[in-house]
């Protein structure tokens, strides 16, 4: 069965921390999303990668950095916590090909910053 | 860019159907993507249509007009568990990977 695990179900961080949130999925998918979600707003894009090593920016990446050093995770950083980052993040993943190919969804990591 | 509208809330009783509508701008359009959503859950994938018609799943079926930029989600024989929240996603063809979704409608089936 298809999975994508985030590695915390809730967060609390102070504004200025260093924050990562962790990312991986076991269906061997090149493509990696980061996204976040807040109410009225839905889910915006922040950062997705088609590759390992490589990354590119959503519909709002500012505050916001990615890593993919293996294929199966991808790592949100929040360089300095600020509390306008209090949000749910959702981390999913798809194949490479195909328009027709959904993504998978990991349970999301409710961060707040206080 | 794209631009992705759907109503915030509806409300249903269970045995019913339901119409959730999703209108939708963009500037290349390769398909469009409905997902569920129950609350402090992930995301579930429900339908996928890129061409005009209905495309049906159950008690779930689903309808594109790409003239129109429209499509629905239809819900039928409503259950308590269908309570959750629908997405409608948008992918453009010049962004051949990446999903824009709209707010969200949130539908509650009461007894």
């Amino acid at each position: 069965d298809v999975k994508v695990t985030q590695s915390s179900r809730y967060l609390v961080k102070r504004t200025g921390e260093k924050v990562f949130l962790e990312c991986v999925q076991d269906m061997d998918h090149e493509n990696m999303f980061w996204y976040r979600q807040d109410p009225g707003l839905g889910l915006r894009l922040i950062y997705f990668s088609y590759d390992v090593k490589m990354k590119e920016k959503g519909d709002i990446p500012e505050g916001y950095s990615v890593s993919r050093e293996k294929k199966e995770r991808f790592s949100l950083i929040l360089e300095s916590a600020s509390t306008n980052q209090t949000s749910m993040y959702l981390c999913a993943s798809s194949i490479l090909q195909g328009p027709s190919t959904e993504a998978f969804f990991g349970q999301g990591t409710r961060l707040t910053v206080v | 860019g794209q631009n992705i509208d759907q109503p915030t809330e509806m409300t249903a009783t269970e045995g019913a159907i339901v119409q959730i509508n999703c209108t939708y701008q963009t500037s290349g359009f390769n398909g469009l993507f409905w997902y569920q959503q129950h609350a402090g859950e992930a995301p579930t994938f429900l339908s996928y249509n890129v061409l005009d018609g209905l495309e049906e799943k159950g008690r779930f079926s689903s309808f594109l007009s790409r003239s129109k930029g429209y499509s629905y989600l239809l819900l039928k024989e409503l259950q308590m568990k269908d309570s959750a929240s629908y997405l409608c996603a948008v992918r453009d063809r010049g962004s051949a990977r990446q999903l824009t979704f709209g707010s969200g409608t949130q539908l509650t089936v009461l007894p």
